[in-house]
């Protein structure tokens, strides 16, 4: 079954814990995406990945950080230093050509307490 | 960067009326607009997107519109169905990669049908 799998689908921690946020695409496309969506607001992005080993910063990076070794995954880590953490956190993915459709996993939900 | 503002941000319709909603972008060199649909607790879902060398473009019930003039774009829904209630984005390519920059996002729209 192809498509884009995020886990897990809710996740509580304390706060100033580390937590990673998994995702995995079955689909072969070449970027990556992670975005936030707070309640009533639109999605913001977090980091970017185009290919392999490389990733730039999205408009929130502060308090992420992403790593790119396989095609497939592209895992988001929540660290302490982000301030306002609790949200619902998307990963999204697209072949690297002008115009292509991104798509997007379930979503994962983060509540820091 | 790209600015994307999204108008309404609640709408209310009967059911089987139209609803259509409107975005405006900021890039003139802006080339990709998609649409989204979202469920509670979902990931959005592309529903529509249009290019900028066409004006309209639809898809059964579905259609949208740009006018590359004025920089903005419009999601048309007819006859709509109690399944169409939903949060509908917008979105524009946040750079000049076409969207392999990824998108920039309205706020959304909640879209509630009443039967």
């Amino acid at each position: 079954d192809g498509g884009i799998t995020q886990s897990p689908k809710y996740l509580f921690r304390k706060e100033g814990q580390n937590v990673t946020l998994s995702c995995e695409q079955n689909l072969n496309h070449d970027a990556m995406y992670w975005y936030r969506q707070d309640p009533g607001q639109g999605l913001r992005l977090i980091y970017y990945s185009q290919i392999v080993n490389d990733f730039q910063k999205g408009d929130i990076a502060e308090g992420y950080s992403v790593s790119r070794e396989k095609k497939e995954s592209f895992p988001l880590t929540v660290t302490s230093a982000q301030k306002n953490p609790t949200a619902f956190y998307l990963c999204a993915s697209t072949f690297s050509v002008s115009g292509n459709t991104i798509y997007f996993g379930e979503g994962s939900w983060l509540t820091v307490v | 960067g790209e600015n994307v503002e999204q108008h309404p941000s609640t709408l209310s319709v009967q059911e089987g009326d139209s609803a259509v909603i409107k975005c405006t972008y900021s890039d003139s060199a802006s080339n990709y607009f998609p649409w989204y649909k979202q469920e509670l607790g979902k990931g959005p879902q592309l529903i529509i997107d249009i290019r900028s060398n066409v004006g309209e473009k639809k898809d059964q019930r579905i259609a949208v519109t740009l006018n590359k003039t004025a920089k903005h774009f419009s999601l048309h829904i007819t006859e709509t169905q109690p399944e169409d209630s939903a949060v509908y984005f917008c979105a524009a390519p946040r750079g000049k990669g076409g969207g392999a920059d990824g998108l920039t996002f309205g706020k959304g729209t909640h879209l509630i049908i009443q039967p």
